[in-house]
């Protein structure tokens, strides 16, 4: 058990350019969450996969993100056209059974000159 | 919706000392879970406790220990022997059990002072 695995752990990039982060979730989990983290605020739920399946997405997931999880192993999040207000940690999660603990990950801190 | 509160934005605490951290949540269901989590300076979330909202019975965890109020929807952490390695921020959050998915409330920080 390796834990959950987010790459990269930090990202600098320019308002209006691509990014995407990669969530490797512990092996057996079928679930898996990704959150945004401002500093001094608590998570907040983006969306949601079981298996390969987004089953829900928060109104925060604006059209310029998009997540994916296929085969229902890793996942990845990108955000097109950053915009400064995107600066946050963004956490991944994964577990096996609901109502159990999630299992995070250190997170991808983005930073958007 | 449901909702949870944390109305201590900062706590702190003697080591040795025992400080409580308050949660107050909202919700219509009848079944769900409520967990603390740490999160210290490196940023890792780390869960404390966890609590299943048919079990009455309070949750236990070394020196960890809610107390747990359904019909008041209070749930408060209880940290005894308060050590300096207990200095984070700390989130009560609550899932359905439906999806799993944690909703957070806005944290407090704890700091434990030699």
């Amino acid at each position: 058990d390796t834990g959950v695995s987010q790459n990269p752990r930090h990202k600098i990039t320019k308002r209006g350019q691509n990014v995407t982060f990669r969530c490797d979730p512990i092996s057996e989990h079928n679930r898996l969450y990704w959150y945004r983290q401002t500093l001094g605020q608590g998570p907040e739920f983006l969306t949601y996969f079981q298996n390969e399946a987004q089953l829900e997405k928060s109104r925060l997931l604006s059209d310029r993100f998009s997540a994916e999880r296929p085969k229902g192993s890793f996942s990845t999040l990108e955000i097109q056209r950053t915009e400064q207000g995107d600066s946050a940690m963004y956490l991944c999660a994964s577990s096996l059974v609901r109502g159990e603990k999630l299992f995070f990950g250190s997170g991808t801190q983005l930073s958007v000159l | 919706a449901q909702t949870v509160t944390q109305s201590q934005p900062e706590m702190s605490v003697q080591e040795a000392e025992t400080v409580t951290l308050s949660c107050t949540y909202d919700t219509s269901e009848n079944n769900y879970y409520l967990f603390w989590y740490k999160q210290p300076p490196s940023r890792q979330m780390i869960l404390v406790i966890r609590q299943e909202a048919y079990k009455q019975q309070n949750a236990t965890e070394n020196r960890f220990s809610v107390n747990f109020q359904k019909a008041a929807k209070s749930f408060s952490l209880k940290i005894s022997d308060s050590q300096l390695g207990d200095t984070a921020m700390y989130f009560c959050a609550y899932s359905n059990g439906n999806t799993g998915k944690l909703i957070f409330g806005q944290g407090t920080t704890l700091q434990v002072k030699p």
